[in-house]
């Protein structure tokens, strides 16, 4: 079981350009979640889905869009990438909406130019 | 909103030495978990506390959860140059998603 995947591990981006960032889990987790971590700031949520199909803003979610594809796969989009975008992006799961324990991706490298 | 402090931001030790993280909320906490971030790596869920006073041992790592559950430690015993990255305490929300303190970054000089 690869766990939790997330594609690309790099990326460079300029200004106004869009992308999406992909998360895949093998682990049959119901809630999804995508997290920015910047330095010195921690890891901050950005949106998460509790369920296949619903999907909900978390702290700081302007600028991103997200799907819920199905069970499996949740992905992140940056419409127009700013500088102030530029981070790590850590993709996690969950087994349910109670607090669990969560399993995080190896995260993707974005640089905004 | 929700906001869980954590210090110290930055601690070196020497190989051996113990090492302390603290976690405090104004709010009364739900639960806590502990995350350990290895450098260029993603977080590592150590434990989850839940309730008052409890205290949980991993071999050299002892958990603490508050009396009044606005608070936590997480305290290593005799470090190794293998403890080196950062701890992070999180709260968990109510729909499962965590909400993190800064970290702390160990660096543990051999």
């Amino acid at each position: 079981n690869a766990g939790v995947t997330q594609t690309p591990k790099f990326q460079v981006l300029k200004t106004g350009q869009s992308m999406t960032l992909q998360c895949a889990q093998d682990m049959n987790h119901n809630s999804m979640y995508w997290y920015r971590q910047d330095p010195g700031m921690g890891l901050r949520l950005i949106y998460y889905s509790a369920s296949e199909g619903t999907t909900d803003k978390g702290e700081v979610p302007n600028g991103y869009n997200v799907s819920r594809l199905n069970k499996r796969e949740f992905s992140l989009r940056l419409e127009s990438a700013a500088p102030s975008q530029t981070s790590v992006y850590f993709c996690a799961c969950t087994v349910g909406t109670v607090s669990y324990e969560q399993y995080f991706g190896p995260g993707t490298r974005l640089t905004v130019t | 909103g929700q906001q869980v402090m954590q210090i110290p931001q930055y601690q070196h030790v020497q190989e051996g030495e113990d090492f302390t993280t603290y976690c405090n909320s104004s709010t009364t906490l739900s639960n806590i978990q502990w995350y350990k971030q290895r450098p260029g790596g993603h977080p590592v869920f150590l434990i989850q506390l839940v309730k008052s006073g409890e205290v949980k041992k991993q071999k050299r790592l002892t958990f603490q959860f508050g009396e009044a559950k606005k608070n936590s430690s997480l305290h290593i015993t005799a470090t190794q140059t293998t403890d080196v990255g950062t701890y992070f305490c999180a709260e968990g929300g109510s729909q499962g998603n965590l909400i993190f303190g800064k970290g702390t970054k160990l660096s543990v000089k051999p």
